[in-house]
């Protein structure tokens, strides 16, 4: 799988778009960019995943650059539930179920 | 649906001793992962089936880790002996899989080992 780059801590305002950028310059043509958090005491939990479009659910919106080395998950309204871990991963789409967790993003969401 | 069910939830046992860690997935999901999660290695992949059949255990620590399946509904991840370094969050998972780009993990709660 593709190794990914995540800044290790963010912080974002209650109520502001927090935006998590995530690097993965060396992503092949049939490997998807999916998105989980981990917020304490929990197990991950899914949020989003593309392959080259940008994709949005009721959680977030993901947004991958054209040329699919980086890609930005926008959490629109941050509350102060949004708080966890934000692992940014790329997997092939066929052949492989395996997620290979990196070290994340650990987000903060201020009131 | 209840989601991935783990038992039990905390367990705090002395070295030496077997553990047992169960798992019940999701009805209708066809993969089961076994993660553990510690502050020095973070979230790792122990073991991995599909339909019941282990397909990657190349994660399980040593010998003394072993994982079964003997059903689509139920899951264990045994440890004998067990030593301190074990203590750990064993998170079970479950997905539809079939390579499907929908295809996500669903996540238990986790169990909370601490090995004395």
């Amino acid at each position: 799988d593709a190794k990914t780059t995540q800044p290790t801590s963010m912080d974002c305002a209650e109520g502001r778009a927090a935006n998590l950028p995530c690097n993965h310059s060396t992503i092949s043509g049939n490997e998807y960019v999916y998105w989980y958090r981990q917020i304490h005491s929990q197990g991950p939990q899914y949020i989003i995943h593309g392959l080259k479009n940008n994709e949005t659910n009721e959680m977030a919106s993901l947004i991958i650059t054209e040329d699919r080395k980086s890609s930005t998950l926008i959490l629109p309204h941050a509350t102060l539930r949004d708080t966890a871990v934000y692992y940014c991963i790329v997997r092939p789409n066929f052949g492989n179920e395996k997620l290979t967790f990196g070290t994340g993003t650990r987000l903060t969401i201020i009131p | 649906d209840a989601g991935v069910i783990q038992s039990p939830r905390h367990e705090v046992t002395e070295m030496g001793q077997e553990v047992t860690l169960r798992c019940k997935p999701i009805s209708g999901h066809d993969y089961l992962f076994w993660y553990r999660q510690t502050m020095m290695r973070g979230l790792e992949l122990l073991i991995y089936f599909n339909n019941n059949v282990p397909i990657d255990d190349s994660g399980m620590p040593e010998d003394r880790f072993s994982a079964k399946m003997p059903n689509a509904s139920f899951s264990t991840l045994k440890i004998q002996p067990s030593e301190p370094r074990d203590s750990a969050v064993y998170f079970c998972a479950s997905s539809l899989g079939g390579g499907l780009s929908t295809d996500t993990q669903y996540f238990g709660p986790g169990t909370r080992l601490t090995v004395l």
